[in-house]
């Protein structure tokens, strides 16, 4: 079955500190990849998307993603953490070009200061 | 950029009336819709397909009879949550796909419905 798997519920680093979001998913073929930030009580606000090409993307409010085949992995990255960045963070998977996706269970980020 | 607008942001409804939610693309036209529910702390889940002109497809689990979806043009979608329970309180949230395709999909801010 297709999933899509975030294996950390919550992740804390320290306002400056690096950040790397781990997302696995299933299936073969290349899929069409996102990441979405959601603020409390909120929709969804697209960071970056990989659908072909370059493997390393690059996204809004400087987070990148890096598309690994061989592993089937999209993770998300920021150099330097900001206390605005703290949210919850969602992989999303098209797995057959539909725009139907298919949701991590999410990360929570939480920055100290 | 590409807006899609949820109405409304929440609403509280007594058990047993049905409440509709609209979602609309301001500034492209969708030929494609989905709506997810998201409950609390939980991640989102596809409840179904809304197709402009057709029927909606529903994911499986998902009352179609309960959950009516209304794709009557190519900007507008609606999800009716008919005789509304308090277990069907949860976040919807509606996404679009415009009809030039090749682009992320836009999602909504969301729905809150609270049932009492």
């Amino acid at each position: 079955a297709q999933s899509v798997t975030q294996p950390d519920i919550h992740i804390t680093v320290s306002e400056g500190a690096s950040l790397e979001l781990r997302c696995n998913y299933s299936y073969g073929a290349t899929p069409y990849l996102f990441w979405y930030v959601q603020s409390p009580g909120q929709g969804l606000q697209l960071l970056l998307k990989y659908f072909s090409g370059d493997t390393l993307v690059q996204g809004i409010k400087g987070f990148e993603a890096e598309f690994k085949r061989s592993q089937s992995s999209f993770n998300l990255r920021k150099p330097s953490v900001h206390w605005s960045d703290a949210a919850e963070y969602f992989c999303a998977v098209d797995f057959d070009s539909s725009y139907k996706l298919i949701f991590g269970s999410g990360t929570r980020l939480l920055v100290r200061p | 950029g590409a807006v899609v607008s949820q109405h409304p942001s929440w609403v509280i409804c007594k058990s047993g009336t049905s409440v509709k939610i609209e979602c609309r693309s301001l500034d492209f036209q969708a030929t494609t819709m989905f709506w997810y529910r998201q409950f609390p702390k939980q991640s989102l889940m596809l409840m179904a397909t809304s197709n402009e002109g057709s029927k909606a497809t529903y994911e499986q689990g998902v009352e179609k009879d309960k959950f009516l979806i209304n794709h009557a043009s190519l900007t507008l979608s609606t999800l009716t949550v008919t005789s509304a329970h308090p277990e069907d309180s949860s976040f919807y949230i509606c996404s679009a796909r415009p009809r030039t395709g090749g682009s992320p999909l836009h999602f909504g801010n969301g729905t809150r419905l609270t049932v009492t």
